[in-house]
């Protein structure tokens, strides 16, 4: 069975640096990625989809790429602020999740 | 536009009680609906989905279950609690066609003693 995973369970960096978030996946091969931020306590919220096609997606600070060959995604946050902090999340097209990443840059 | 409502934000139940959570969507139609888990500190599980009324999927076996008895509603029930069936419950949509990005609902706290 397919299999989606987010290698870190926390990340802390510096206001200012880039964050870098790593997405895996097994056994499929999704049409498209996506990727959420969730904040303590509230729903997940959408950030953005990269579809099989593309290497590579942006919007403002952040920045997607997908590698079909690789099976993995990378998303990053470039100058990161403190109110970036949240945990982030991964999915394939079934609407499946990874752990996420529980982000958290310090001033 | 449109707004996906879920009740209640927070229960606290005995184990062995029933369950009953329910999700509307409002200003589309023939969403797709998905119930979702958060166990505390955990990923999200999803636990059904449904792409029209009375079409369920279960994606695992437990003692939960849900129905969609009208388009924009989607409800989440159990007969029985465990202490494992505490966690973060979430209620989500998306358009039924083309690459679907989910729209979660604010959630609901349950916690089995």
């Amino acid at each position: 069975s397919q299999k989606i995973e987010q290698n870190s369970e926390a990340l802390n960096i510096q206001e200012g640096k880039t964050a870098t978030l790593t997405c895996n996946y097994t056994n499929y091969s999704p049409a498209y990625l996506q990727w959420y931020r969730q904040d303590p306590g509230r729903g997940p919220v959408f950030l953005l989809l990269i579809r099989e096609n593309e290497k590579e997606k942006r919007k403002e600070r952040l920045k997607v790429t997908f590698d079909t060959t690789l099976k993995q995604s990378l998303f990053h946050i470039t100058a990161s602020q403190p109110a970036d902090s949240a945990t982030y999340l991964c999915a394939l097209d079934d609407m499946r999740f990874g752990a996420g990443t529980r982000l958290t840059v310090k001033p | 536009s449109q707004t996906i409502h879920q009740w209640p934000a927070t229960l606290v139940q005995p184990v062995g009680s029933p369950l009953s959570l329910e999700c509307t969507v409002e200003g589309t139609s023939n969403p797709n609906l998905y119930w979702y888990r958060q166990a505390a500190g955990r990923g999200l599980q999803l636990l059904f989905y449904s792409v029209g009324i009375g079409q369920i999927s279960s994606e695992v076996p437990q003692n939960l279950s849900a129905s969609r008895p009208q388009d924009r509603q989607f409800i989440l029930s159990s007969k029985k609690l465990l202490l494992s069936d505490s966690g973060f419950y979430l209620c989500a949509w998306t358009g039924s066609s083309g690459a679907n990005v989910l729209t979660f609902g604010a959630g609901s706290r349950l916690t089995v003693l």
